[in-house]
Parts: C-alpha cells; sequence; structure tokens
C-alpha cells in the first residue's frame, strides 16, 4: 500500500498558484519526500525532494509541515505544460518505491 | 546523453506467449525498476533490483520475471502466467540506497495482448 495519499484531482487556472497536498502520517524520521510529474504517456519526470526544510528549484517549491506529516508541492504560476499528474512518494534506503495513485491536476487558460 | 531506453515503444503478442521488455541505463546506476500501469492509475511496483544478480518482488510480481545479469540492463519477462498483462510498463533507475537520489524514468513500452 502507498504511505502517501493525494487528492485524485486539483484544477487551476493559467498563470495562478498551485499547491498541491500529500499526507504521510506514518513517514519516519529518515524518509525523504520525493514529487514526480507524469505527462500523459510518458514516464514520471522528477520535481523536487526534501526532508525537514522547505526547497525551491526551477520548477517548484515544497513546503513541508512541522510534524512532517504533510507537504505540499507548490506550483508558483500555473501553466498549461504543468497539466499532469503528481506523485508525492517517501524515499528511505531500502529502494522498494511505491507510488500511489497521485494528483491530476487540470489546468485551464 | 545519459539515460533509461525502454523498447520497443508498442507491443503485440497473442494470449499464452511469453514477452520480454528491454530496459537499458546508461546512468550508471546500482538500482533499477519496474513499474506497471493501468489506464487513469497509479505505478504499481513489479520488480526492483539494487545490485547486479539481485533482485526483489514488489507488490505484483506473479506473472512476471526478471534478471539483472549486467549493470545497465534489467530487462521484464512477462509470461502466460500473467493473468492481465495488457498494461503500460516504465522501467526506472536511481543510485541505490540513497533517499536523496531521484528516479529516472523511461518512456515506458505499451504492451497488448489479444
Amino acid at each position: 500500500d502507498a504511505k502517501t495519499t493525494q487528492p485524485n484531482s486539483m484544477e487551476s487556472n493559467e498563470e495562478e498558484p498551485v499547491h498541491l497536498p500529500c499526507n504521510h502520517s506514518t513517514i519516519s524520521g529518515t524518509d525523504y519526500i520525493h514529487w514526480y510529474r507524469q505527462l500523459p504517456s510518458q514516464g514520471p519526470e522528477y520535481v523536487i525532494h526534501g526532508l525537514t526544510s522547505n526547497v525551491n528549484n526551477r520548477m517548484a517549491s515544497l513546503a513541508i509541515a512541522e510534524d512532517r506529516k504533510s507537504s505540499t508541492l507548490i506550483l508558483h504560476r500555473a501553466t498549461l505544460r504543468d497539466a499532469a499528474v503528481y506523485y508525492c512518494i517517501l524515499r528511505d534506503d531500502t529502494d522498494k518505491l511505491i507510488f500511489g495513485t497521485g494528483t491530476r491536476l487540470q489546468v485551464f487558460p | 546523453d545519459g539515460g533509461i531506453t525502454q523498447s520497443p515503444k508498442y507491443l503485440f503478442r497473442k494470449e499464452g506467449q511469453n514477452v520480454t521488455l528491454s530496459c537499458e541505463q546508461n546512468l550508471n546506476h546500482d538500482a533499477m525498476y519496474w513499474y506497471r500501469q493501468d489506464p487513469g492509475q497509479g505505478l504499481r511496483l513489479i520488480y526492483y533490483s539494487q545490485i547486479v544478480n539481485d533482485f526483489q518482488k514488489g507488490d505484483i510480481a506473479e506473472g512476471y520475471s526478471v534478471s539483472r545479469e549486467k549493470k545497465e540492463s534489467f530487462p521484464l519477462t512477462v509470461t502466460s502466467a500473467q493473468k492481465n498483462p495488457t498494461a503500460f510498463y516504465l522501467c526506472a533507475s536511481s543510485a541505490q540506497g540513497r533517499e536523496t537520489s531521484p528516479l529516472h524514468f523511461g518512456n515506458g513500452t505499451r504492451l497488448t495482448v489479444t
């Protein structure tokens, strides 16, 4: 079973910020939080990861709750190309990586 | 360019035949993975390998087999025992045992069995 839960779908308008939530209440102290996104008929691509502190990169920001039981992927200005399925997963050192069903993001012009 | 190559992109087979999906990486990664994706669903882990000549079952290994004779290659065989083999198959790799290492995915093989 996936260790994370995400809403099935979300919608946004172009150029607006998008906050994609993820719950991981059973996270352990050494689990990293990773986010991936998948465009139709393609393999997922890495977006961002973090452990405790908030993280920023050119694609997105990751906000991690103080108790680490939830996190939020932030797209600062959604574009049509951001329409995809977003997956939040926990990564430990066992290499057994379980994906959930993800959040399908629709972006409207 | 470094990356993961899955071939072929589309594959068609008759029911009862075994079929092998290819996955090659030139990223020098130790860990490799096979996932299955059904329409509108998430990814489900079939097998993964942390090192050459070793692999572990994922959540849905029944009806599948793998080998890891070389670091660069992790072929997946879909056997006739797999009840619903039609799906989108994704291969991935990463640096082994490192929590910060992202997965790199191929572009998938879409298998249709009739």
